[in-house]
């Protein structure tokens, strides 16, 4: 079983710049999580969504932060402008739905630098 | 405020011996724990989970305690080995899916 894919593994930009990052989940998982992890902390979730709707995104920076699940599987979260406390792994995972008990599975992440 | 809290930022342990990670949390409305541990550069890998209506939950050298009047829970590995050394999250949910970590704890187990 494939796991979750997430592009690219890192990137460098300068603040105000944007950058996009994509997450293909496992297949057959509705539930798709991106998830924050800056250095020394645990995942900080930013935004859940269950199938193509957004089940929860109150701890996502609206103002800069947007994500998409388009047909309910692939995602994208975006950040515009990027400023230098966004530097952190950005983390997608994904369950096969949303009960205790389907526990989320995680890519690898994008390390994300603003420089 | 961290609802989900995980004291020791290291743990050195020998191996062989038993490997013992805490974690506190605040939330009453928590009522399903898991643990995840995470190598370098790697996404963190699903490792053992706890409903609030259970006080242990074992999976071969995995032992997960929880003592809900105390707000805590531990993770038991037994015995230790080299290839455990990682970082390890306590997360728990409440009613609704959304996951919350601790901090992590970093295990490094000595051949």
């Amino acid at each position: 079983e494939a796991g979750v894919a997430q592009s690219p593994r890192y990137k460098i930009i300068e603040k105000r710049q944007s950058v996009a990052f994509w997450c293909n989940p496992i297949s057959g998982h509705a539930t798709l999580y991106w998830y924050q992890q800056i250095l020394g902390q645990g995942p900080k979730l930013l935004i859940q969504f269950q199938n193509n709707g957004v089940v929860d995104d109150s701890q996502l920076p609206k103002d800069r932060f947007s994500a998409e699940r388009l047909k309910g599987v692939d995602s994208t979260l975006k950040i515009q402008p990027a400023k230098l406390e966004d530097s952190a792994v950005y983390l997608c995972a994904s369950s096969l739905g949303q009960g205790k008990g389907t526990e989320a599975f995680f890519g690898q992440g994008t390390r994300l630098t603003v420089v | 405020d961290q609802q989900v809290k995980q004291n020791s930022p290291s743990l050195s342990v020998q191996e062989g011996r038993i490997s013992i990670l805490n974690c506190d949390y605040t939330n009453s409305m928590f009522d399903y724990f898991l643990w995840y541990k995470k190598y370098p550069a790697e996404g963190p890998t699903f490792l053992i989970s706890i409903s609030s209506i259970k006080d242990k939950n074992e999976d071969g050298r995995f032992t997960v305690f929880l003592n809900k009047s105390a707000k805590h829970l531990s993770l038991h590995i037994v015995p230790s080995q080299p290839g455990d050394s990682a970082v390890y999250f306590c997360a728990a949910i409440p009613g609704s899916y959304q996951l919350t970590f601790g901090k992590g704890t970093k295990l490094s187990v000595i051949p």
